[in-house]
């Protein structure tokens, strides 16, 4: 059925270092990608989305990567600092309007 | 900047009991969500509305869960009764036009069901 996985459900950086946290889907309908960053006693927060018709987006020191042949989703940050320390979820867009969620990659960052 | 709102932020409760969550999405948006997380997990979809009217109600279980959004604006879920397995956070979001757009959270309220 539908679903969106992670490769690595824990990653530690250090500070200053590129983190990348990758993501596998399923449904190659899918036509629409984010990425959400939830902290710790909060809601999940928009960082970046891309649509399946680009295979790269870019903004403040994040890029998303999107590999449609092998349904692959990635995050990149640069240069990561101690408050990119959060749980990072991708999730997909299907049928046009519902948002399915994957189970999340916590990110530790080391001073 | 505008946001969510959500109300209780922390709700603890007996099994058999009833509890009911507040959210009010940000101004203007059409679309309003409520979605379940448990603890390690990604949140998962209970009900989507788009105004007053139910888009996707498929996940939400029905024997005890409710979900309203009677003027379009402000939505109300209620659980009766709850069970042990309800225990989780419910989080509120809202979007725009709710056609694969971005969505915007609350900061959730956090149920315990002892």
């Amino acid at each position: 059925g539908e679903s969106v996985g992670l490769h690595l459900p824990t990653l530690s950086v250090q500070e200053g270092d590129n983190s990348i946290i990758n993501c596998a889907y399923s449904n190659s309908a899918s036509d629409y990608f984010i990425w959400y960053k939830q902290e710790s006693g909060k809601g999940p927060q928009f960082i970046i989305d891309i649509r399946s018709n680009m295979d790269k987006r870019q903004g403040q020191r994040v890029t998303v990567l999107l590999n449609k042949t092998v349904k692959h989703l990635s995050l990149q940050i640069a240069a990561t600092q101690p408050g990119d320390s959060a749980v990072y979820f991708c999730a997909e867009v299907t049928g046009g309007f519902k948002t399915i969620f994957g189970a999340g990659t916590r990110l530790f960052v080391k001073a | 900047e505008a946001e969510v709102a959500q109300s209780p932020r922390y709700k603890i409760t007996e099994k058999s009991q009833a509890v009911a969550f507040w959210c009010d999405p940000i101004s203007g948006h059409a679309t309003l969500y409520w979605y379940r997380q448990i603890l390690g997990q990604g949140p998962e979809l209970l009900v989507q509305f788009q105004d007053e009217s139910v888009v996707d109600d498929s996940q939400l279980p029905k024997d005890r869960f409710s979900a309203e959004r009677l003027k379009g604006v402000d939505s109300t879920l209620k659980i009766q009764p709850a069970e042990l397995g309800d225990s989780a956070m419910y989080l509120c979001a809202s979007s725009f036009g709710g056609l694969g757009e971005k969505l915007f959270f609350g900061s959730g309220t956090q149920l315990s069901v002892l």
